[in-house]
């Protein structure tokens, strides 16, 4: 069955630095992917998206890559601000389309 | 623009007791339509989807039911609630045409039962 894997560990980082989330799948080729942010108590919010035959997409200080051979998406967050303190949801086409399927989403914790 | 409405924001309910939790979206029409519950700490469970009026798919075997009446209007109902139905229940809107869109949430429902 699909699966994606997101670390459930909360990520802490420095104010300033380049935060790193990471998203691995198996046991499907999704054609598209895409991250949300969650804050507490809050529904996610859609960030990016990214196709399969995209390498890396980005928007502002975000980037996001596509490794379908590794099965890995990365996401980066430069110049990390409090601010950006939320857990980050990665989520993936799912075999019956028009859905996603979703990770259970990393933690980051940006300290001033 | 399009926005979507969720309400209840928290919700305290006695075991056994029926649900009905309302979703509305503005600004759009045919969108697909989705609820989602979240245990804490944890992913996404789709629960229900829908691409049109009456039209209703459910994901997993469940105590909750969901209807959609009219074209931007989401139900999820219960006639019994359980202690394992507590949770974060979110409703969802995506354009209904193609693939690769976005999905854009409401603020949620806290359900909690005692």
């Amino acid at each position: 069955s699909q699966k994606i894997e997101q670390n459930s560990e909360a990520l802490n980082i420095q104010e300033g630095k380049t935060a790193t989330l990471t998203c691995n799948y198996t046991n499907y080729s999704p054609a598209y992917l895409q991250w949300y942010r969650q804050d507490p108590g809050r529904g996610p919010v859609f960030l990016l998206l990214i196709r399969e035959n995209e390498k890396e997409k980005r928007k502002e200080r975000l980037k996001v890559t596509f490794d379908t051979t590794l099965k890995q998406s990365l996401f980066h967050i430069t110049a990390s601000q409090p601010a950006d303190s939320a857990t980050y949801l990665c989520a993936l086409e799912s075999n019956a389309g028009n859905m996603l399927t979703f990770g259970g989403g990393t933690r980051l914790m940006v300290k001033p | 623009s399009q926005t979507i409405h969720q309400w209840p924001a928290t919700l305290v309910q006695p075991v056994g007791s029926p649900l009905s939790l309302e979703c509305t979206v503005e600004g759009t029409s045919n969108p697909n339509l989705y609820w989602y519950r979240q245990a804490a700490g944890r992913g996404l469970q789709l629960l229900f989807y829908s691409v049109g009026i009456g039209q209703i798919s459910s994901e997993v075997p469940q105590n909750l039911s969901a209807s959609r009446p009219q074209d931007r209007q989401f139900i999820l109902s219960s006639k019994k609630l359980l202690l394992s139905d507590s949770g974060f229940y979110l409703c969802a809107w995506s354009a209904g045409t193609g693939h690769n869109q976005p999905q854009h949430f409401g603020d949620g429902t806290r359900l909690s039962i005692l």
